[in-house]
């Protein structure tokens, strides 16, 4: 079956670390999505590509940022860490088309001390 | 005004009740609308989606989409306590054409 991949599920890292979240999806989808999940706010759009070579800022995007070189792996780069990004990180993925629902991995609880 | 808005609850119905869970939305131009249900520690996953005006209905779900009121409800019928969970809105709007906007999410508590 087709999934979405996410690791580590969980991480702990130090204030101003470089840290990659991975992403990876067999669903062949060319729509991928970086999502954080915080208490009080939802879950917030950080970065997201519509396909190779393509990435755009969410809402959130400060101190992120993606690359996309393949169809399955869309990685979250934390360029230097902060407290502010201890958060559950979500990945997602969708064909195209606005009738198109998101698929999620399991998601990474990410905490910066 | 946020985009997505929903009431964060907690919504608490004895088992064998109907749950109601409400949000409303702000871009008029919104095009598809969807309903994921999110365990504690899970990830969100899909439900129900609606694109048209009316009800939509799949087993003890019924979704139900006003446009011109820019509001869309799900229904639980038969509530059970495996449906205790927070229930996430979303909304396609008619900007940044393929992203999804979440609500803050409608923690549902079903007491048996």
């Amino acid at each position: 079956d087709a999934e979405i991949t996410q690791s580590p599920r969980h991480k702990i890292t130090e204030t101003g670390r470089q840290v990659t979240l991975a992403c990876h999806q067999t669903w062949n989808h060319n729509n991928m999505f970086w999502y954080r999940q915080d208490l009080g706010h939802g879950l917030r759009l950080i970065h997201y590509s519509y396909g190779v070579q393509d990435t755009n800022k969410g809402e959130v995007s400060d101190g992120y940022s993606v690359s996309r070189s393949n169809t399955e792996d869309l990685p979250l780069t934390l360029e230097s860490a902060a407290s502010s990004q201890t958060s559950v990180y979500f990945c997602a993925s969708s064909q195209e088309g606005t009738n198109s629902p998101l698929h999620f991995g399991n998601g990474t609880r990410l905490t910066v001390t | 005004q946020k985009e997505v808005e929903q009431n964060s609850g907690p919504l608490s119905v004895p088992e064998g009740a109907i749950a109601s869970l409400n949000c409303t939305y702000s871009d008029r131009g919104s095009q598809s609308f969807f309903w994921y249900r999110q365990y504690s520690g899970k990830s969100p996953e899909l439900i129900m989606s609606i694109y048209s005006n009316g009800d939509k209905e799949d087993g003890r779900f019924t979704a139900q989409l006003n446009k011109a009121s820019q509001y869309v409800s799900l229904l639980i019928r038969d509530s059970q306590p495996s449906d205790s969970a927070t229930y996430l809105c979303a909304v396609r709007g008619n900007t940044g054409f393929q992203k999804l906007v979440f609500g803050t999410g409608t923690r549902l508590l079903v007491s048996p």
